[in-house]
């Protein structure tokens, strides 16, 4: 019944490994994200895609690299880790990029050592 | 630069009152304004979104209005409960961008 769902929800990994976020949703929204909340908390946008097509992109190093296989995925691969890469990453969803309301994930707990 | 300021105090309120937020934004112009909720350990939950042309919503026991003037929000929250501890995350949506910028978040502590 889970509306977004991320797989892991916490990743500990050594600086220098490559990671892999998975998202799905079940809602058949058309529009994915990926935020990033740092230790301050401030929530910002990583990417979005619509149907599959990526429709926005940060400015985030290019070791981030999102890969959309269906409009219900949304998957994150990260190169290289870094040390200011630990944050909490939030997948969400929202019925179309227009669409107003947002529908966020548990989130994925990401601490590089 | 583009800002968007909740207090970064926690809002420690007895149980019965109401609770009150604010959301200040610099050098935005936004399409709408909305107010999540944040529990530990979860991800951000829709609460209310108001309009630029709207001066205030309502949903049950929450009222948000919006002051383009001002360039300000405030989220209120009536006949708080202890289950109403959480943050609260002021978003905005500007006009002619399709990304939510979001505030750092406001956390409340309702005492029984």
């Amino acid at each position: 019944d889970t509306a977004v769902s991320q797989t892991p929800k916490y990743l500990v990994t050594q600086m220098g490994n490559d990671k892999s976020i998975k998202c799905e949703q079940n809602l058949g929204h058309d529009t994915m994200y990926w935020y990033k909340q740092d230790s301050k908390k401030f929530l910002k946008i990583m990417f979005s895609y619509n149907n599959k097509e990526l429709i926005i992109n940060e400015t985030v190093p290019n070791r981030f690299s999102p890969k959309s296989p269906d409009k219900a995925h949304l998957n994150l691969h990260i190169n290289s880790l870094e040390l200011g890469d630990s944050a909490v990453y939030f997948c969400a969803s929202s019925q179309r990029t227009d669409q107003e309301t947002q529908y966020f994930g548990p989130g994925t707990r990401l601490l590089v050592l | 630069s583009q800002k968007i300021e909740q207090n970064s105090e926690a809002l420690n309120i007895q149980e019965g009152k109401t609770a009150t937020l604010t959301c200040n934004y610099t050098n935005y112009s936004p399409a709408y304004l909305q107010w999540y909720r944040q529990d530990p350990g979860r991800g951000p939950v829709f609460l209310l979104l108001i309009r630029e042309n709207e001066k205030e919503k309502r949903k049950e026991r929450l009222k948000v209005t919006f002051d383009t003037t001002l360039k300000q929000s405030l989220f209120h929250i009536t006949a708080s409960q202890p289950a109403d501890s959480a943050t609260y995350l002021c978003a905005l949506r500007p006009y002619g961008n399709n990304r939510l910028a979001f505030g750092k978040g406001n956390q409340v502590v309702v005492i029984p």
